[in-house]
């Protein structure tokens, strides 16, 4: 079965330090790709990074990092330097080809920045 | 600014009511999914339409319907409302394509049935 789990409901972090957002995944398919999305309380699904299951480096993008590790599958975000803007909803969610291309989610981490 | 809107944002209903929300997909996208977000929830996948046609669908009862027309903006009916429809509604486009097709979301539409 292809499943998404994040196992942090909420999580707290200081203001400019980092933080690691958890993901394991499970899929018998070879090929995958993996995405993180930021939901704000407006609603919208803001796409952050992605990771295909072949590329051989971990994807970045400006802060945010993709620490992927196929053997055990998991595809951890990292947030370097959080801002109050950080705050929000964090899904972790996968898309293969044996699902038509829908994107599966996990249940989602609300990450809180303080002050 | 993604491009992707959909309308309304927020809609009361009751039940055994029927709802029709819309989309337009960013320029230039053809292929448009529909997302059914409970309270504290992931998104669940309702169904995809490619180019005006279904590619794909998930669990959902044939009381979810859609609609994808020429110029690949969509729409989402849903017949004989029940409580447990209330969620937030999210469309999304890409430009097709499996593991590499990022997907562009729209804010939302907020349903609750009373």
């Amino acid at each position: 079965a292809q499943k998404i789990t994040q196992t942090q409901p909420g999580m707290f972090v200081q203001e400019k330090e980092a933080v690691t957002l958890d993901c394991t995944y499970d899929t018998s398919d070879p090929s995958y790709g993996l995405f993180w999305y930021k939901q704000p309380s407006s609603g919208e699904m803001i796409f952050l990074i992605y990771q295909g299951s072949y590329d051989q480096q971990n994807a970045t993008e400006g802060r945010y990092s993709l620490n992927f590790q196929k053997a055990r599958k998991s595809a951890n975000l990292v947030i370097s330097a959080s801002q109050l803007g950080d705050s929000a909803m964090y899904f972790c969610a996968m898309k293969t080809p044996s699902n038509t291309g829908k994107l599966i989610f996990g249940q989602g981490t609300t990450l809180q920045v303080k002050p | 600014e993604t491009g992707v809107t959909q309308s309304p944002t927020h809609l009361i209903k009751t039940r055994g009511q029927q709802v029709t929300l819309r989309c337009s997909s960013q320029s230039g996208h053809n292929t448009v999914s529909w997302y059914q977000q409970a309270l504290g929830q992931g998104p669940q996948f309702i169904f995809q339409y490619y180019r005006e046609e279904e590619n794909g669908r998930g669990n959902f009862p044939p009381r979810f319907s859609g609609l994808q027309f020429p110029n690949y903006s969509s729409e989402l009916n849903v017949n004989a409302l029940e409580l447990d429809d209330s969620a937030l509604y999210l469309c999304a486009s890409s430009l097709g394509g499996v593991n590499t097709g990022e997907l562009f979301f729209g804010e939302g539409s907020r349903l609750t049935v009373l």
